[in-house]
């Protein structure tokens, strides 16, 4: 299985902050990545597919990147709706697999 | 809309077994590739199953092959996961998550409980 490593595990910033979370895939998984969010007792939320292409909905404060084995999720102007967890997930080859996780807490 | 809604989880000892269905509404859920997800307490979702809408072909993580079964019933908008010889690691949160058009799991359900333990 493909292996997806995120950095940092928490991150704590501020109103107003941008923030950057990468994501590393343990081989080539060109753009097929995507990047959810989830917030305590909800089911996660889709954000970015296909590396950088905004979901639906999603505000344009969130911008995603990168290709290969490397992904960055960057929040612009951080919200106090954005104090989540954020998972990279990758969907090249079987089986989906998805990163530890990235809390951004309050500071 | 598009509504994802699971049921079925529960109690249930080691070696045993449950159905889970997700009901669908909202969308021509027949025209859809279907996803099992879940969530171990304090953990990182991990993928289960996927059924696709094309030529329903299944597939499987190694953790649970051979133990469960994703199947639908595009009569009833329903999606199952038979789980059969149940572990204390099974222990989880499981999703149903439909898959976009050209994208991974863009509607999740609420999610339904299952806890392994005697």
């Amino acid at each position: 299985d493909i292996q997806m490593t995120q950095s940092p595990s928490t991150l704590s910033a501020s109103v107003g902050d941008r923030v950057t979370i990468t994501c590393r895939a343990s081989q080539n998984i060109n753009t097929w990545l995507a990047w959810h969010q989830q917030k305590p007792g909800k089911a996660p939320k889709l954000l970015i597919y296909k590396a950088s292409n905004l979901e639906t909905g999603v505000p344009s404060r969130f911008s995603g990147s990168g290709s290969g084995t490397e992904f960055t999720l960057t929040i612009n102007s951080l919200q106090t709706d954005d104090f989540a967890t954020y998972y990279c997930q990758q969907y090249n080859s079987y089986s989906w697999t998805f990163g530890q996780g990235t809390k951004v807490e309050i500071k | 809309e598009v509504q994802l809604l699971e049921s079925g989880g529960g109690l249930v000892q080691p070696g045993g077994s449950l159905r889970l269905s997700c009901a669908a509404s909202g969308f021509t859920f027949s025209d859809y590739a279907m996803n099992w997800v879940r969530q171990a307490p304090g953990k990182g979702p991990e993928w289960v199953a996927d059924l696709k809408s094309r030529d329903g072909s299944t597939h499987y993580a190694d953790s649970v092959k051979g133990r469960f079964t994703i199947s639908r019933d595009n009569s009833k908008n329903t999606l199952y996961l038979q789980m059969n010889n149940l572990r204390a690691e099974d222990t989880a949160i499981y999703y149903c998550a439909r898959d976009g058009p050209s994208r991974p799991w863009d509607y999740w359900g609420q999610g339904t409980l299952v806890t392994v333990s005697s």
